[in-house]
């Protein structure tokens, strides 16, 4: 399988635990972006990385929450002090380095975190 | 702020009937616009983008300016067109997505 992966699929960790996920891209897209999304609504935009560099960081987000992508390959999202709050699907989405508005999100399957 | 609204959250029509998915955005200036659709069990993949102008699966959607509309439509609906929509802007490198609309194509 060539697409987006994401590891773990299923998370459940107990309030106030660290969480780290991990996204692996296409192979040669260079952006990726991080996405939360809940019951009822549609994928929340959550943070963006342009090779290695984080360029865009939603400014809803917690300081909780931090977001690498060290040598610009696999990123990972980490959540600290978790809060029920922060139960939720977690997506990523890859896309290639196109020129013009091609735009294309490739997305991955997301990590299912349940916060007890 | 960015906005996307998909005022339904679900839709049933029948087989064969023309099927219309409305998106409304609030932007002044002219961003880009993408329906993403999520069949059952499957992840969310790209169904169509304005600047293509293209035709999907018989779905399209026409961007109008006047009304900040990207409405999707095709004129006969398939059971198989059954799948949560979800209409999306981007605007420099972040996407807003809507509310998503759940389609029901009864047999």
């Amino acid at each position: 399988d060539t697409g987006v992966s994401q590891d773990p699929r299923h998370k459940i960790t107990k309030r106030g635990q660290n969480v780290t996920f991990r996204c692996d891209p296409i192979s040669e897209h260079n952006r990726l972006y991080w996405y939360r999304q809940t019951l009822g609504q549609g994928p929340e935009f959550l943070t963006y990385f342009q090779n290695e560099a984080q360029l865009e960081k939603s400014r809803l987000l917690s300081d909780r929450f931090s977001a690498e992508r060290p040598k610009g390959s696999f990123s990972t999202l980490e959540i600290q002090r978790t809060e029920q709050g922060d139960s939720a699907m977690y997506l990523c989405a890859s896309s290639p380095r196109l020129a013009g508005a091609y735009n294309e999100q490739f997305f991955g399957p997301g990590t299912r975190l349940t916060v007890l | 702020a960015q906005r996307v609204t998909q005022p339904e959250k679900l839709l049933s029509v029948f087989k064969g009937a023309p099927v219309e998915l409305k998106c409304n955005y609030s932007y002044s200036g002219s961003p880009e616009l993408f329906w993403y659709v999520q069949y059952s069990r499957q992840r969310l993949q790209l169904l169509l983008r304005h600047i293509s102008r293209e035709s999907i699966k018989g779905f399209t959607a026409d961007l109008n300016k006047g009304e900040t509309s990207f409405h999707l439509k095709k004129p006969f609906a398939q059971e198989e067109d059954s799948a949560m929509y979800y209409c999306a802007s981007l605007t420099g490198n972040q996407f807003y997505f809507g509310t998503g609309t759940s389609l029901t194509v009864i047999p």
